[in-house]
Parts: C-alpha cells; sequence; structure tokens
C-alpha cells in the first residue's frame, strides 16, 4: 500500500515549456485535490475532483488544467510554463465525496523550477 | 469564506518542556479543523482532527489540540517536547458539509536539545 504517490520529484523547466504532473492513490479515495506550496503562503488549492469524471476549479487555477483520468490518478498539467508556477506541488486525496469533510492523505510531492 | 492564522512563522522549544502551536479560524457555521506536520523533503502528514464531541482531541505522536469555541481558537499542544519534533506544522479548517480545506501558513517548530 503505497498510498499516494506522484511522479517527477523534480523538475526544472524553461518558460513557455509544457508538463504534467502525475498522482496515483492505492486507497479506493473517491477525492483527489492539487494544491502548491509556496513560502508564507500555505497551502494553495488549485483543483479538485470528488469523483472520477469531475473537476472543479480551486483557489489558484489559472495556468492550470487538471484530468481525473479513472478513480486512482488525477494530473495536473502546464500548458505554457511561467516563473510565477515555480512552487512545490501536492497532491492529496480523500475517502469521501461533497457530502463531508475527510482526512486528506499527500504525496511527496513535486519541485517545480520554471526558469 | 473560511481562514485561519498562525500567528507565529516559528516557535522554538526547550527538549523536554511543553510546546503550543497557536492557530485561530473564522467559519461559517461549525468547522472541522486539522493539524497536518511536514517534516524536511516530505509531504504532509495527518495529526489530528476535531469534527465534534470532546474540545480535547488526541493523536499521533502523543500531540493533543483544544477546540475553543469562543475564542475560535484550536492550539496544538504537546506535554514534552522531544527533537523529533522539529518540523513544520500547519493548522487548516473547513466548514461542516464542504471537504475544501484551507490552510493556514504553517508555522516552524524547532526544538533545542
Amino acid at each position: 500500500n503505497a498510498g499516494v504517490t506522484q511522479t517527477p520529484k523534480f523538475q526544472v523547466l524553461k518558460t513557455g515549456q509544457s508538463m504534467t504532473l502525475q498522482c496515483a492513490q492505492d486507497m479506493n479515495h473517491n477525492s483527489m485535490y492539487w494544491y502548491r506550496q509556496d513560502p508564507g503562503m500555505g497551502l494553495r488549492l488549485i483543483y479538485y475532483s470528488a469523483s472520477e469524471g469531475t473537476t472543479d476549479k480551486g483557489e489558484v487555477p489559472n495556468g492550470y488544467n487538471v484530468s481525473r483520468l479513472n478513480k486512482r490518478e488525477f494530473s495536473l498539467r502546464l500548458e505554457s510554463a511561467a516563473p510565477s508556477q515555480t512552487s512545490v506541488y501536492f497532491c492529496a486525496s480523500s475517502e469521501r465525496d461533497y457530502s463531508s469533510t475527510d482526512t486528506q492523505y499527500f504525496g511527496p510531492g513535486t519541485r517545480l523550477t520554471v526558469l | 469564506a473560511q481562514s485561519v492564522a498562525q500567528p507565529e512563522d516559528q516557535v522554538n522549544v526547550a527538549e523536554g518542556n511543553p510546546l503550543t502551536v497557536k492557530c485561530t479560524y473564522s467559519v461559517s457555521g461549525n468547522p472541522y479543523l486539522f493539524w497536518y506536520v511536514q517534516y524536511p523533503n516530505r509531504g504532509l502528514q495527518f495529526l489530528l482532527k476535531y469534527i465534534t464531541g470532546d474540545n480535547l482531541v488526541k493523536g499521533s505522536y502523543g500531540f493533543e489540540a483544544e477546540f475553543n469555541k469562543s475564542q475560535t481558537s484550536f492550539h496544538l499542544k504537546k506535554p514534552s517536547a522531544l527533537v523529533s519534533d522539529s518540523a513544520l506544522y500547519f493548522c487548516a479548517v473547513s466548514p461542516f458539509g464542504n471537504e475544501k480545506l484551507t490552510f493556514g501558513t504553517g508555522t516552524r517548530l524547532t526544538i533545542i536539545p
């Protein structure tokens, strides 16, 4: 039982390049989330998915797209990377759907630098 | 909209002393409150949560937190600090019935041997 896994762990991009961050969970959770962590700002929600086939915007969605490929996988895509997207990205999952708040379990993170 | 304040960016405590990491919140209705810990180069790990019931919540690694509705606070405590408790601690809140968490900015706890 690996929990939440993320790939890659580190990535350096040039401005304008695109990339996809991958996330998978093996806990059969319904909901999945993408956050970014910046110094002094805590974690901010980018997108979330309450169930397979559904996605919704969080607090800071601009410049990102997501895909809930199946129940296990939730990917985050940067179509044209900008230096402002330099951050640490965390994926998380939780068991329940919209109806209640449940404990979220986090992956190890992806450290992204955009030059 | 909900919000969380962690008023101290840094807390230093001597090993063996009690520790407190402060958190206050603002939310409409009844809150769900969480504490997470982040060790260097790792993801966040769940410590404890308050949903309802007893105001004193016990969690992992000997940590506990006290929910105070009148002061809208949810401070994290431990009776005797260990060097291994040194980490970044995040408080988070969600309104009842809404799964979107709002995180505080984090408090770096350093335990001094």
